[in-house]
């Protein structure tokens, strides 16, 4: 069975620290690798998406990594903001599946001033 | 370009009762998403459409939720008769196409949350 597993659940930080989230999966065969943000009350956002060949990717402060052996991805968020105040989802995209993907449950990470 | 419409956003109903929700996606997307939210958990797919026809609906309690999509464009999910587990956030995405290439991306709406009481 696919599964997508993130850790912490949850996490605090101060304004202005970096954190990083972590997701593994065993989707098999792997296509890529999503992660999305959600603001409370909204839909999912993307941030980054990851083939087998990438090992990672930034955009803006957020860097995602991928080790496709391990079946590991991370998500560095550096100089942490009040607004990155949100849930963190890894999605994981089956080949030979169309786009079917499998979500996390999620990382809520709260930034404290 | 306007993103995915949901409505309604709120919806408080009592067990057994009925609700339909309504989705409409992004201009030219073909395919079509329903996922369920449960608090604290990440979505599950519920249904996918290409166009007006069914590409999974393998995670779908055919026995109280339908959902249709006759026009290829907008879509309705509807439950009949609600539970109490019911009670999540009811998500709506589209992207471009299906099957063609992995990385198109999914666009989600802002969701309908729904509580039974």
């Amino acid at each position: 069975k696919n599964q997508v597993e993130q850790s912490p659940q949850s996490l605090i930080i101060l304004e202005g620290k970096n954190c990083t989230l972590q997701c593994n999966y065993t989707v098999s065969p792997f296509s890529n690798l999503r992660w999305y943000k959600q603001d409370t009350g909204r839909g999912p956002v993307s941030l980054t998406i990851m083939t087998f060949s990438e090992n990672t990717k930034s955009n803006g402060r957020y860097t995602a990594t991928l080790d496709a052996d391990t079946k590991q991805s991370s998500l560095h968020i550096t100089a942490s903001q009040l607004s990155d105040s949100a849930s963190y989802i890894c999605v994981v995209s089956e080949a030979n599946a169309g786009n079917m993907l499998t979500f996390g449950g999620g990382t809520r990470l709260m930034v404290k001033p | 370009e306007a993103g995915v419409a949901q409505s309604p956003r709120y919806k408080i109903i009592e067990k057994r009762q009925s609700v339909a929700f309504w989705c409409n996606p992004i201009s030219g997307h073909a395919t079509l998403y329903w996922y369920q939210q449960i608090l604290g958990q990440g979505p599950k797919l519920l249904i996918q459409f290409q166009n007006n026809g069914v590409v999974d609906d393998s995670q779908l309690p055919k026995d109280r939720f339908s959902a249709e999509r006759l026009k290829g464009v907008d879509s309705t999910l509807k439950i009949q008769p609600a539970k109490l587990e019911d009670s999540a956030v009811y998500l709506c995405a589209s992207s471009p196409s299906w099957g063609v290439s992995p990385l198109y991306e999914q666009y989600f709406g802002p969701g309908t949350r729904l509580t039974v009481t």
